[in-house]
């Protein structure tokens, strides 16, 4: 059973950076594995950010970034905004089959 | 534009079998496979598998293998999920999720609520 396990909650102040990681059981995350990353407020659908690891959509804000970092994948807020605060999803992909992380709360305070 | 509208919400009592339907529009369907994803109450973001909408050969997830079925109808760009003998524990939001070899995991439905109980 591949676990992929992120950070239960962050908090992180108005105009800050903060990084979200994104790990797997089986050892270091690689583009091999798609990383994509998710944003969802309570109530909505989940938004898609980034995928492939550093590729962004047409829609995600420039403050978002995606890496590949000491063998996980991560997810960089620059100058963060309140409409920031939400809960975070990486999701990978091992051989067509997709695993989750557990979520990042970010709290933006 | 890009856009998955999916059914409405549906109270399903134990045992019953409930289908829930994605219906695609601004694209091509058949060039783009379907992720289905579940939230239970309060709970994260399970993968539960997806599609191939080309060959309609579809891919499970552990624990989501038996009583749950994709399945499509490529007339209308829709892509259904079927949830045979329902537990409570089955009570979540559904969602589709289209996914491009290049885009990953674009655009997602609105989710579909299903609650199960007696």
């Amino acid at each position: 059973q591949t676990v992929v396990t992120q950070e239960p909650s962050l908090t992180v102040s108005p105009g800050g950076t903060v990084t979200l990681t994104c790990a797997s059981s089986r050892g270091a995350v690689t583009s091999d594995y798609s990383p994509n990353w998710f944003q969802q407020k309570p109530g909505q659908a989940p938004r898609a950010l980034i995928y492939s690891a550093t590729n962004k959509h047409s829609w995600t804000p420039a403050r978002f970034s995606g890496s590949l970092l000491g063998g996980k994948a991560a997810l960089t807020l620059s100058g963060v905004q309140p409409e920031d605060e939400a809960e975070y999803y990486c999701l990978l992909y091992y051989g067509g089959v997709g695993v989750f992380g557990g979520g990042t709360k970010l709290t933006v305070l | 534009q890009v856009q998955l509208v999916q059914s409405g919400s549906e109270l399903k009592k134990p045992g019953a079998s409930v289908k829930v339907s994605c219906k695609a529009s601004g694209y091509t369907f058949t060039r783009y496979a379907m992720n289905w994803v579940r939230q239970a109450p309060g709970q994260g973001l399970e993968w539960m598998g997806w599609i191939n909408t080309d060959t309609g050969n579809p891919t499970y997830a552990q624990g989501f293998t038996g009583r749950f079925v994709f399945s499509l109808d490529t007339s209308v760009s829709t892509a259904y999920l079927l949830i045979s003998s329902l537990k409570a524990e089955d009570t979540a939001v559904y969602y589709c999720a289209r996914d491009g070899a290049v885009t990953g995991t674009d655009y997602w439905g609105q989710g579909t609520l299903v609650t199960v109980s007696s």
